[in-house]
């Protein structure tokens, strides 16, 4: 099991431009939660959803921030017309009974 | 590659117990290590360690680095029902940060 994969790990894009972040959870787990690490801080939480489903998405800007994760394929925190302020560490964690939690070695992206 | 170990998985103490939860990491380009608890979809944030042999303290919670030893160690003292929760340890590198298993802590009336 490689545990909970994110991708990429780095990535840059200019101002305005869609960021798409991905992860795929460990095998078997159908609970993701995403997490926005900016420098300094504590992780705060954004979004969790389960297969095909949006449970709690009170930590996500309601602007220009969405995430799915749908029946196959990974988990997609997709980020439009990004701004420099949306630069950070963006990790994700999955769980079997979302009592337990593997988080993934997060993405980082820089906005320039 | 990187890598960050905690022990015990998981532990079962009586209130009043004083609890000592490990970490251990290899990374490249250390910078910090962080302690966070877990009870529901939000880490709270602990501790942020980059000072070997300096203790951090908060309330009845305690946190030391080693970095000759790469390890840390989380001290909860006079344990309460409250203090239930994953404690999960993470070490962040200039490029990365890799998060441990965590140690389920269960603290029994």
């Amino acid at each position: 099991n490689a545990g909970v994969m994110q991708n990429p790990r780095h990535l840059v894009r200019r101002r305005g431009q869609e960021a798409r972040l991905r992860c795929s959870p460990m095998k078997g787990h159908s609970h993701v939660y995403w997490y926005r690490q900016l420098p300094e801080e504590g992780l705060k939480f954004m979004v969790y959803l389960q297969k095909e489903n949006i449970i709690d998405e009170s930590g996500m800007p309601k602007e220009r921030f969405s995430a799915e994760f749908p029946k196959e394929g990974p988990s997609i925190l997709r980020i439009q017309q990004v701004v420099r302020g949306d630069s950070a560490a963006y990790f994700c964690a999955s769980s079997e009974d979302s009592r337990t939690y593997t988080f993934g070695s997060g993405t980082r992206l820089t906005v320039v | 590659e990187d890598k960050v170990v905690q022990s015990p998985l998981s532990l079962v103490v009586h209130e009043g117990d004083t609890v000592t939860l490990n970490c251990s990491y290899e990374v490249t380009n250390f910078r910090s290590l962080l302690w966070y608890k877990q009870e529901k979809k939000a880490p709270t944030f602990l501790f942020m360690l980059t000072s070997s042999g300096i203790e951090k303290k908060s309330g009845r919670l305690s946190s030391i680095l080693d970095k000759k030893e790469l390890s840390s160690i989380l001290n909860i003292t006079a344990t309460q029902t409250g203090d239930s929760a994953i404690y999960l340890c993470a070490v962040e590198a200039f490029s990365d940060m890799r998060f441990g298993a965590g140690t389920r802590l269960t603290v029994k009336p």
